[in-house]
Parts: structure tokens; C-alpha cells; sequence
């Protein structure tokens, strides 16, 4: 089956860095989403990976290896507002998204 | 905003109403979905419209019926549901659908569904 491993919940200080992982086991990759889901709102479009290595946008960053099934989010001076769930999705050979569960991620001040 | 406007936002029903989730897009994108988003669990893509067509039904029970008349607009149809439906139903565009590219998916704040 296919299956997509995030952390459940994840806690940082603000003004710190914090690293959401991804791994994945699809039938195929034909690319990797990141997504941000503020409490009651819409998921918002952060990142797309489908080339190995890193893509910097601001303090976010993600990073792909497609050897290793293995992706993360790397959120950079933390601030309270980045408190939300971040969805990992990869889209397998058919062009169809599978999901991961998401990551709660709590900042502290 | 993110150009993909649903209403109601919440919604309470019980088992033998019928109401209907409605969803609007001011993108011009060709492509609409509806996902099931439950309490710790992935999203569960329900239906897919490609250029009014849809395209993708992942085994939803009839007790759920899509329509898009246009592509600009996307109803859910529901009817005779189960408590297990209560849930956040979330409508999305893109410009183009699955496999054509640029499938950025624009969200809606979704509906959350309580069924009684």
C-alpha cells in the first residue's frame, strides 16, 4: 500500500529552527507538496519538490531525496503565527495525492 | 483568501436531512475536488471535476452526491448520512487537473459537518 509517515505533534520555541520530516512509500513520485493548515482555515500551498535537494523560500525551506523516500520542512526563526499543521503529500505515478496525517506544531513563546 | 469560498462553514444535520454544501471559485481554474479531512487522518480525496467532468469517484457512498454545473462552482449533495460522516469537508481548485501539471491545490475553509 501506499503510505505517508509524518509526527503527530511536534513542539518549538519561538525564534527557534524546527525540522518536520516526511518519509514516503508510493507507487512512483511525480513530485511532493507541502501544505500549512492554520486552525479552522483553509490548507495553504507552502513548497513543491520534485527534483533532489533543497528549495529555500523565505524561512521556510524543504528539502527532497527521492533515493530515501524522505522529505523535510525546515521552519527558520520561528514565530507564534507559524503555530499550525504542515500536510506532507506526494503524488505517485498516476498523478493521484497521497496524504500524510499531518504535523501539529505548537510554538512556545 | 485564497479565491475558493464555501459556504455553509458549519453544519448540523441529522440522519434523515437532506442539505447541500456549496463551493465557489474565483481562480478560472479548470478543476474543482471535494476531500474529507477527519481528526488525525489524511485527507481522503471524495470527487474530482475536470472541465465540468468528473473524473474520479474513490468509492464514496451514494449518500454523498456531487454536481458542477459550471466550473466555477461545486455542490455536495447529502442525504440519509451517518454519524461517521461528521467531519471538515473541504472544496479545492487548481488550474489544471490530475496529471496536467499545475495542480497547486487553492482551498476553501471547508464545512465542518456534525451529523446527530
Amino acid at each position: 500500500g501506499q503510505n505517508i509517515d509524518q509526527p503527530t505533534e511536534m513542539t518549538a520555541t519561538e525564534g527557534a529552527i524546527v525540522q518536520i520530516n516526511c518519509t514516503y512509500q508510493t507507487s512512483g513520485f511525480n513530485g511532493l507538496f507541502w501544505y500549512q493548515q492554520h486552525a479552522g482555515e483553509a490548507p495553504t500551498f507552502l513548497s513543491y519538490n520534485v527534483l533532489d535537494g533543497l528549495e529555500e523560500k523565505g524561512r521556510f525551506s524543504s528539502f527532497l531525496s527521492r533515493s530515501k523516500g524522505y522529505s523535510y520542512l525546515l521552519l527558520k526563526e520561528l514565530q507564534m503565527k507559524d503555530s499550525a499543521s504542515y500536510l506532507c503529500a506526494v503524488r505517485d505515478s498516476n498523478y493521484q495525492l497521497i496524504w500524510g496525517a499531518g504535523t501539529k506544531l505548537i510554538i512556545k513563546p | 483568501e485564497t479565491g475558493v469560498t464555501q459556504t455553509p462553514r458549519h453544519l448540523v444535520m441529522g440522519m434523515t436531512n437532506k442539505k447541500s454544501l456549496k463551493c465557489e471559485q474565483h481562480l478560472g481554474h479548470n478543476a474543482m475536488y471535494w476531500y474529507k479531512q477527519s481528526a488525525k487522518k489524511p485527507l481522503e480525496l471524495m470527487f474530482v471535476y475536470n472541465f465540468k467532468e468528473q473524473t474520479e469517484n474513490n468509492s464514496v457512498p451514494s449518500r454523498f452526491s456531487p454536481e458542477c454545473p459550471n466550473s466555477s462552482h461545486l455542490f455536495l449533495h447529502l442525504h440519509t448520512l451517518q454519524p461517521e460522516d461528521s467531519a471538515l469537508y473541504l472544496c479545492a481548485s487548481s488550474q489544471e487537473g490530475p496529471g496536467g501539471g499545475n495542480e497547486k491545490l487553492f482551498f476553501g475553509s471547508g464545512t465542518q459537518l456534525s451529523v446527530l
